[in-house]
Order: structure tokens, then sequence, then C-alpha cells
């Protein structure tokens, strides 16, 4: 399996609601990370993972909360967003290293979040 | 600071004709750059990395140490190369700077 998957591939929810987006790799990586992305534009860091610690949360709003069970998959849950919040949130795992030395990061299809 | 910097928003040209997207980056160490292509309704997902020095697709990018550039080119471009080109800078451990982004229209 040398895929990065995602569900759900659509999701609309309220502003009240608590909803989760999965996201699952098989490749062996022990990187793994999220992003957000808006049309048009470049997918922008919210969290890293390594080795199933978080190592990087740009400033993200506690309304995010990413958890990482184990080396295959990884969590984002949503609670109270914002209609701003609507975007494509982007998976992705990349090899011990990351994005040194060449390793390139594998992004998954994306879960198009809309909120209302 | 922007860290990649795409300067062209859209680039349009015809069936066979060259195309050349430009990036220039902004990093005081050696850096580690990518071109990453998101055609329609697909993932985003790496063209080519500039320490493999290989041609992707036809499409090659040359390190410019002295201009601080990582420009994409193609000779002949084809129809199925229309897409949004990203190019991006490994800043740190994990970090991807991306640039803008550029939207390539090739027309037959």
């Amino acid at each position: 399996d040398t895929e990065v998957t995602q569900t759900p591939k659509h999701l609309v929810m309220g502003m009240t609601n608590k909803k989760s987006l999965k996201c699952e790799q098989h490749m062996g990586h022990r990187a793994m990370y999220w992003y957000k992305q808006k049309a048009k534009k470049p997918p922008e860091l919210m969290f890293v993972y390594s080795y199933e610690k978080l190592s990087i949360n740009e400033s993200v709003p506690s309304r995010f909360s990413p958890e990482c069970p184990n080396s295959s998959l990884l969590n984002l849950h949503l609670h109270a967003l914002q209609p701003e919040d609507s975007a494509l949130y982007l998976c992705a795992s990349s090899p011990p290293g990351g994005g040194l030395s060449g390793n390139e990061q594998f992004f998954g299809p994306g879960t198009r979040l809309t909120v209302l | 600071a922007q860290r990649v910097t795409q300067p062209e928003k859209l680039l349009s040209v015809f069936k066979g004709a060259p195309v050349e997207l430009k990036c220039n980056y902004s990093y005081s160490g050696s850096p580690e750059l990518f071109w990453y292509v998101q055609y329609s309704r697909q993932r985003l997902q790496l063209l080519l990395r500039h320490i493999s020095r290989e041609s992707i697709k036809g499409f090659t990018a040359d390190l410019n140490k002295g201009e601080t550039s990582f420009h994409l080119k193609k000779p002949f471009a084809q129809e199925e190369d229309s897409a949004m080109y990203y190019c991006a800078l490994s800043e740190s451990d994990y970090k991807l700077s991306f640039g803008a982004g550029t939207t390539v229209t090739v027309r037959a």
C-alpha cells in the first residue's frame, strides 16, 4: 500500500458539532502531518507528529485537536468550528528525516470540510 | 518572512511551446527544494526534488544558488501538464514552505 488515505471525503458540520477526520498510511512512515488548504492557495501546515509524538503545532486554535493513536493513524478532532474553517484538510506522511535529504511528503486526497 | 516566491500566478502556453515556471527562494543554509503538482481533482504530488537531478514527465529544474532560483522548465508543453504547480523549500525537519503556486493552462 503506497498511498495515504483520508476519510471522509466530504464533511458538512454545524458550529456546535463535534466531528473527526481520519488519515491512514501503511508505508512505514514515522512522520505525519495535517495541512489546511484554501481554494487556489498553498497548503498551510497545522501539525506534525514524529514517532507518534506531536513535534510541531503551528499555533492552531484549540478547536482543532490532533491525535496519533499509532504509527499508521492520524486523527483531527473538530469542535466548535467557525465558517472560516471551511477548507480542504490534507494529511501527509514522510519517511524518517521528514522533508530533508530529498525525502518527499506523500499527500492524501483531502477532506473537504464545510462549516455552516 | 516569505521563503519561496513564485511571481506568476497564472501561466498560459500553447501545446508544443516551452514552459518555464519561476521560483526564487530565501534561505541562509543549503536549501532542499521541491516542485509539487496538483492536477484537477487529484492529490498534491511530488514532481521533482533538486537533490535527485532527475527529469519527470519532461520537466527539469536546476538549482541556481547564485540567483537563489529553482525554475521549472519543459521544452514542449502538453495539455496534460495543465495543473497548479507549487515550489517548496524544506526549512527544517518536517517543515515545507510552499510558494503561492502557479496555475498552468496549456491550450491546444
